[in-house]
């Protein structure tokens, strides 16, 4: 099992450009999220999602979308990119009220 | 005022020593997480827990409801534990959201 994988680990980006970040799981779980981590900042709740087909927003979701594909995916858009959105993404999926499981993360670099 | 308080923001211990991390919230609560990032790394879950102590190899976690405070403990501290320890809550009726602390940096020194 894999667990919870992101792409891409790393990217760069200008500022207007967009992008999508990539989650999937393998564990067969209901719920997944998207969070953002910024120095001296805890993790904040971007958007999630309770199961398939539903989405709802977290507590930072302007300049961003998302699309729960299927169970396994989850993808986090970016549409036009501000220096602002610079900072760690982590992916994260949990069966309902459980413990959650992290992706690696991806650093992202808006200039 | 965050709903998640941390202390200390950082620690520094010798090798071998006793650790206490400590989480305050203020708001109710369905589940308390503790979780571990290395510098650098992903992020790893610890422990959930609602009520009582929770035992793992060396790591103890405990909660008091009433309190609305819980602590991690590491015994025989070494090394590898240097990461930042994060406490994250579930705010009753926020489904399955969590709020998250800002984090305790652990460093131990051999």
């Amino acid at each position: 099992n894999a667990g919870v994988t992101q792409t891409p680990k790393f990217q760069v980006l200008k500022t207007g450009q967009s992008m999508t970040l990539q989650c999937a799981q393998d564990m067969n779980h209901n719920s997944m999220y998207w969070y953002r981590q910024d120095p001296g900042m805890g993790l904040r709740l971007i958007y999630y999602s309770a199961s398939e087909g539903t989405t709802d927003k977290g507590e930072v979701p302007n300049g961003y979308n998302v699309s729960r594909l299927n169970k396994r995916e989850f993808s986090l858009r970016l549409e036009s990119a501000a220096p602002s959105q610079t900072s760690v993404y982590f992916c994260a999926s949990s069966e309902s009220e459980e413990t959650q499981y992290f992706g690696p993360g991806t650093r992202l670099l808006v200039l | 005022k965050n709903e998640v308080e941390q202390s200390p923001q950082n620690l520094t211990a010798q090798e071998g020593e006793f650790i206490t991390i400590n989480c305050s919230y203020s708001v109710g609560i369905s589940a308390l997480h503790w979780l571990q990032q290395h510098p650098g790394g992903g992020i790893v879950s610890l422990f959930m827990l609602s009520s009582g102590k929770k035992k793992h190899g060396r790591l103890i976690a405990t909660i008091n409801i009433q309190e609305k405070h819980s602590s991690l403990h590491i015994t025989a501290s070494h090394p590898r534990d240097s990461a930042v320890y994060i406490c994250a809550v579930r705010v009753l009726g926020s489904n399955y959201k969590l709020t998250f602390g800002k984090g305790t940096l652990l460093t131990v020194n051999p």
